[in-house]
């Protein structure tokens, strides 16, 4: 089983849908939750950035952490086609090591 | 500000050649973290540099090596290629500080024939 555990979709929706992207892990270590975006062609870009469980809203993204369930979500409102890309779930036990999900590709139609 | 910035952006090599390549962490971090990511996957922590040394190390042979030099600036070193390390590999900073996050380069895309 691995550490951390994410739908790979492909996921496709509408443009201004809600869309929910969501991960499962095992460790209960961890302390650190991110969410990154990743463009062909190019590095993961940190969207959010989380300690321990809660809730995070950064404009059209809210990112919420269920350490008691070990799941973690990302939910982006009014979706556009420029959100189209891999989105990477990832945690730490702290500052070193991160463990990635393999990443769920995400489609948004016109 | 500039980011991360890698080199070089693509590299091709044949199979049991060695390469190198290079990081330069974004302005004001201190530390240098490695990862293998491979087609359809997620990035692989493949070691941790910081004050020059390295840190902390993934579920990699000793083929991989790195260095870390006085300003920041960071290297990996592959050795015997093989087909199985053809990737992306990326490079990321942060500083030392617990809350601090990574940020990535755009990578080095190697492919190994």
């Amino acid at each position: 089983q691995k550490e951390v555990e994410q739908d790979p979709g492909p996921l496709s929706v509408p443009e201004g849908a809600i869309v929910s992207l969501n991960c499962t892990y095992s460790n209960s270590a961890f302390q650190y939750f991110m969410w990154y975006r990743q463009y062909s062609r190019k590095g993961p870009e940190l969207l959010m950035y989380t300690y321990s469980s809660g809730n995070k809203e950064d404009g059209r993204f809210t990112a919420q952490v269920d350490k008691s369930s070990k799941y973690i979500s990302l939910f982006i409102r009014d979706s556009q086609p420029s959100d189209s890309a891999t989105y990477l779930c990832a945690m730490s036990e702290g500052a070193s090591k991160i463990i990635f999900g393999s990443g769920t590709r995400l489609s948004i139609r016109p | 500000d500039a980011g991360v910035t890698q080199s070089p952006t693509h590299l091709i090599k044949t199979r049991g050649q060695q390469v190198t390549l290079r990081c330069s962490p974004k302005s004001g971090h201190d530390t240098v973290s490695w990862y293998q990511q491979a087609l359809g996957q997620g990035p692989q922590f493949i070691f941790q540099y910081y004050e020059e040394e390295e840190r902390q190390r993934g579920n990699f042979p000793d083929r991989f090596s790195g260095h870390q030099f006085p300003n920041y600036s960071s290297e990996l070193n592959v050795n015997a290629l093989l087909l199985g390390d053809s990737a992306l590999y990326l490079c990321a900073s942060s500083h030392r500080r617990r809350d601090s996050p990574l940020h990535f380069g755009n990578g080095t895309r190697l492919t190994v024939t």
